[in-house]
């Protein structure tokens, strides 16, 4: 088992561009979820997936943002147009049930490190 | 609103003393609460969690606590080791088909050799 992998680990961009982050979750897991990590905040959703549908987006902070999973093993965040406030560590997560979540929790991927100047 | 809330932004024990990290919650609706481990550059790793018909849940040197009239739990360590030095969440859950877990702000812990 990889895990959840997370592409690209680190990326630096400048204000004004598009970036996309990439995930794919464990395999067989039903339920995806992007987090932001940020000093100020800590670590914070932004949406969950269910069986590939989106289920709460409340916590992607505007219209720039936008995440997709056209499939059961592959799913993006997009930022667009970045900015500089933006910069953060942005993880993706995977759990299979309810029942794991609540004993087990999620697995989170390794992270992408954004920087937006 | 903070929903979770870890007051220690950082602890510094010394090895093979007893670590305790302190969590804090508001929302009565959770029903289970987890622990997770972040070391640099890596992603957080799930650690030990509780249900909260339970009071204590223990799993080798890491100890759980929940007191929930005081919707506070801690997390024990014993003995602490340099190899727990990293950052520790603090998580809530609340079922009903709701997969979301809220997390605090993140202890660091430094054990000291």
């Amino acid at each position: 088992d990889a895990g959840v992998i997370q592409s690209p680990r680190h990326e630096v961009t400048e204000m004004g561009q598009e970036v996309t982050l990439r995930c794919k979750p464990i395999s067989g897991h039903n339920s995806l979820f992007w987090y932001r990590q940020t000093m100020m905040r800590g670590l914070e959703l932004l949406i969950y997936f269910n069986n590939n549908v989106p289920i709460d987006d409340s916590g992607m902070p505007e219209d720039r943002f936008s995440a997709k999973m056209p499939n059961a093993s592959f799913s993006t965040l997009k930022i667009q147009p970045s900015e500089p406030r933006d910069s953060a560590v942005y993880f993706c997560a995977s759990s299979l049930g309810v029942a794991r979540v609540a004993n087990y929790g999620y697995t989170f991927g390794s992270g992408t490190r954004l920087t937006v100047v | 609103d903070q929903q979770v809330k870890q007051n220690s932004p950082s602890l510094s024990v010394q090895e093979g003393r007893i670590s305790i990290l302190n969590c804090d919650y508001t929302n009565s609706m959770f029903d289970y609460f987890l622990w997770y481990k972040k070391y640099p550059a890596e992603g957080p790793t799930f650690l030990i969690s509780i249900s909260s018909i339970k009071d204590k849940n223990e799993d080798g040197r890491f100890t759980v606590f929940l007191n929930k009239s005081a919707k506070h739990l801690s997390l024990h360590i014993v003995p602490s080791q340099p190899g727990d030095s990293a950052v520790y969440f603090c998580a809530a859950y609340s079922g009903a088909g709701s997969y979301q877990l809220t997390f605090g702000k993140g202890t660091k812990l430094s054990v000291i050799p």
